[in-house]
């Protein structure tokens, strides 16, 4: 267990509509990751925040959002969904806003039908 | 979105056999990250590398950061068949955060 939570462990929702992907990060943990994995194009990174702010972007597109809370958890929201949008989604955490180590959290299934 | 190169995609091996992986950039890293993913679960960290030439063990596990920054190489020695599972590298560069990941290697270990 390495102390990152992610809900839900499973989405499945239509084409078109919006979900919400919650992280809680490690005790301590400052900066929360968000990764997409999915099978053609595998772990790739979509952005990170670091203590309330936005730190770092990635590939995430314009559909998707992101915001870290002030009790240090993390929601990526995903909207107008398609169905290559179905992936598992991944948040990280880890103390530092860059230079260390970054712990994985079980993942969000998503299916988009 | 970038990947990094990782080989052989897939190994299939006996229970008790060593195993040998490697990951490869075409830039410069300077922080490479070892993790295991098993189906269902979210990637596990295994070794952490910080120096070129860096050599670093984990139990059966040895991971090396390569002279040049751009490889790495992870080393499982006596398998076990707990050892099966996906194998990531990732690698940071320099003050970003981001990790960029490898394309995995799936371990089987067969009894």
């Amino acid at each position: 267990d390495s102390g990152v939570t992610q809900t839900p462990k499973h989405l499945i929702t239509a084409t078109g509509q919006r979900v919400t992907l919650r992280c809680s990060p490690r005790s301590g943990d400052l900066s929360v990751y968000w990764y997409q994995q999915s099978l053609d194009q595998g772990l790739q990174f979509l952005i990170q925040y670091y203590n309330g702010e936005e730190r770092a972007k990635g590939n995430i597109l314009e559909r998707f959002s992101a915001q870290q809370f002030p009790d240090l958890h993390s929601e990526l929201n995903l909207s107008s969904l398609e169905l290559g949008d179905s992936a598992l989604y991944f948040c990280a955490s880890s103390p530092a806003h860059s230079g260390s180590e970054q712990f994985f959290g079980p993942g969000t299934r998503l299916t988009v039908l | 979105g970038q990947q990094l190169n990782q080989s052989p995609q897939s190994m299939f091996i006996q229970e008790g056999e060593d195993v040998s992986m490697n990951c490869t950039s075409s830039s410069i890293f300077n922080t490479w990250l070892w993790y295991k993913q098993e189906p269902g679960e979210g990637p596990v960290l295994l070794i952490a590398l910080y120096k070129a030439g860096e050599l670093t063990s984990n139990g059966r596990l040895t991971a090396q950061f390569g002279i040049t920054r751009k490889d790495s190489f992870l080393n499982i020695s006596a398998s076990i068949p707990s050892d099966v599972g996906i194998y990531f590298c990732a690698g940071r560069a320099g003050t970003a955060s981001k990790l960029t990941f490898g394309t995995g290697t799936r371990l089987q270990v067969t009894l």
